[in-house]
């Protein structure tokens, strides 16, 4: 059951824009989608989006989602010290029938 | 306001069996698709199994395929996880997360520690 790929650490600078990729295959981000959570140190993750870009109800619009083709993307713009977190992509893959998680991307706010 | 509590966890030796419990509030539990995902320490995520609402369906990872057991109580509005022949692999934060399109509540986590 192989993951989805993220680049393992980002930095940008206070009030940049960051974009974070996930690649993946037709059986996962190019079937149903993927989704975006973020991860603070000791903390359980928190969903951002769901199935590409649905956002949940109380999530920030400086994030937001997009898929092309087997990549999909979250953008944070207006980077803020808060932003600083693990970042995980996940896609329920057909061929497995199994949920499959990227390694997580390290963002750092510099 | 939805709230997911994990138990269960615990140090135990390579062989051996732990059962993890999941009381779940503050939304209808019979409703929902939920998931076992666990994260080893200083490492990434990595899902373990899910159940459909009425127990119909059931996944797991490859890794604990035959090993590790998904079930449900929603008289009881209980979630559970029975892990057998456990490996030290399998140290890891238990969550219990409801799943919806991806995960979108998440308990705290009990931790399991495999070690001889």
């Amino acid at each position: 059951q192989a993951g989805l790929t993220q680049p393992p650490s980002v930095s940008k600078g206070l009030r940049q824009t960051a974009t974070l990729t996930c690649i993946g295959n037709n059986n996962n981000v190019g079937y149903e989608g993927a989704a975006w959570l973020q991860q603070h140190q000791g903390h359980p993750p928190k969903l951002l989006f769901y199935r590409n870009y649905n956002r949940p109800s109380g999530i920030s619009e400086r994030f937001s989602a997009s898929r092309s083709g087997n990549t999909a993307s979250l953008t944070i713009t207006g980077l803020q010290p808060e932003d600083e977190a693990d970042y995980y992509c996940s896609a329920w893959d057909s061929s497995f029938s199994a949920w499959v998680f990227g390694g997580g991307t390290k963002l750092t706010v510099l | 306001e939805v709230q997911l509590v994990e138990s269960g966890g615990g140090l135990v030796q390579p062989g051996g069996s732990l059962r993890l419990s999941c009381a779940a509030s503050g939304f209808s539990f019979s409703s929902y698709w939920m998931s076992w995902v666990r994260q080893a320490p200083g490492k990434g995520l990595e899902w373990v199994a899910n159940i459909k609402e009425d127990e119909s369906a059931k996944y797991y990872v490859d890794s604990v395929k035959g090993r590790f057991t998904i079930s449900r109580d929603n008289a009881k509005n209980s979630l559970y996880l029975q892990m057998n022949s456990l490996r030290v692999e399998d140290t890891a934060l238990y969550y219990c997360v409801r799943s919806v399109a991806g995960f979108d509540y998440w308990g705290q986590g009990t931790l399991v520690t495999v070690s001889s």
